[in-house]
């Protein structure tokens, strides 16, 4: 198993639809995920941080199931602005073990259509 | 809003030129990253350092070195650029532990 893989994508919704992505991640000991959002030629920025079950934040809710190993971020209402590339993101170890780094997963591409 | 910066945003050079690409920030982070983003594609760990004087490959092998003499301040360098070597070069930071990175505005190198 990859060390996280998200759904391939894309996904096409109407404005004002629910969408939800899926992430699962290899190392059962993660203890904390991230959701971002990369806009087209930009850089990532953090949209959710993910410590525990769940975040909610307004129309984002990130959900996280320890024991199948997956977070899930679902998007309510959705908004054209919400068009975006969503990039799932596990802190693993490094080699010698000592610190951790980032780990992003491929992305997955929304579109929201008018 | 995230203090770290890159420079040149953009970059057109010939083949054979040594390049350094700059990365700072201003907000005291021990850990910084180095990523390669083709356009449309993931993004892959090139380098990476969680203090001075600490510098690790990344999972992407890169003809690129890094080196970390000051906290703030994690350069980037190529010897002798090649059109392979055409792509984003994204820079972040983050504190010690299980934290979240801040990304930097990226340089979009071009190698002709």
């Amino acid at each position: 198993r990859k060390e996280v893989e998200q759904d391939p994508g894309p996904f096409n919704v109407p404005e004002g639809a629910t969408v939800a992505f899926n992430c699962t991640y290899s190392n059962s000991a993660s203890q904390s995920f991230f959701w971002y959002r990369q806009d087209c030629r930009k850089e990532p920025k953090l949209l959710m941080s993910v410590y525990s079950s769940g975040n909610e934040d307004g129309r984002f809710t990130a959900q996280l199931n320890r024991a199948s190993q997956y977070i899930s971020l679902l998007i309510r209402d959705s908004k054209l602005s919400d068009s975006a590339t969503y990039l799932c993101v596990v802190p693993s170890r490094n080699s010698g073990g000592s610190n951790y780094k980032l780990t992003f997963g491929k992305g997955t591409l929304l579109t929201v259509n008018p | 809003e995230a203090d770290i910066y890159q420079t040149p945003r953009y970059l057109v050079i010939g083949t054979g030129k040594k390049i350094t690409l700059e990365c700072s920030q201003t907000m005291g982070h021990d850990k910084m990253y180095w990523y390669q983003q083709d356009p449309g594609m993931e993004l892959h760990l090139i380098h990476y350092s969680y203090g001075v004087n600490s510098t690790e490959k990344g999972d992407l092998s890169s003809e690129s070195t890094v080196s970390r003499i000051r906290t703030e301040h994690f350069p980037l360098t190529l010897e002798s650029a090649r059109p392979s070597h055409t792509s984003q070069y994204l820079c972040a930071s983050a504190i010690q532990g299980l934290t979240e990175a801040f990304f930097g505005q990226g340089t979009r190198l071009t190698v002709v």
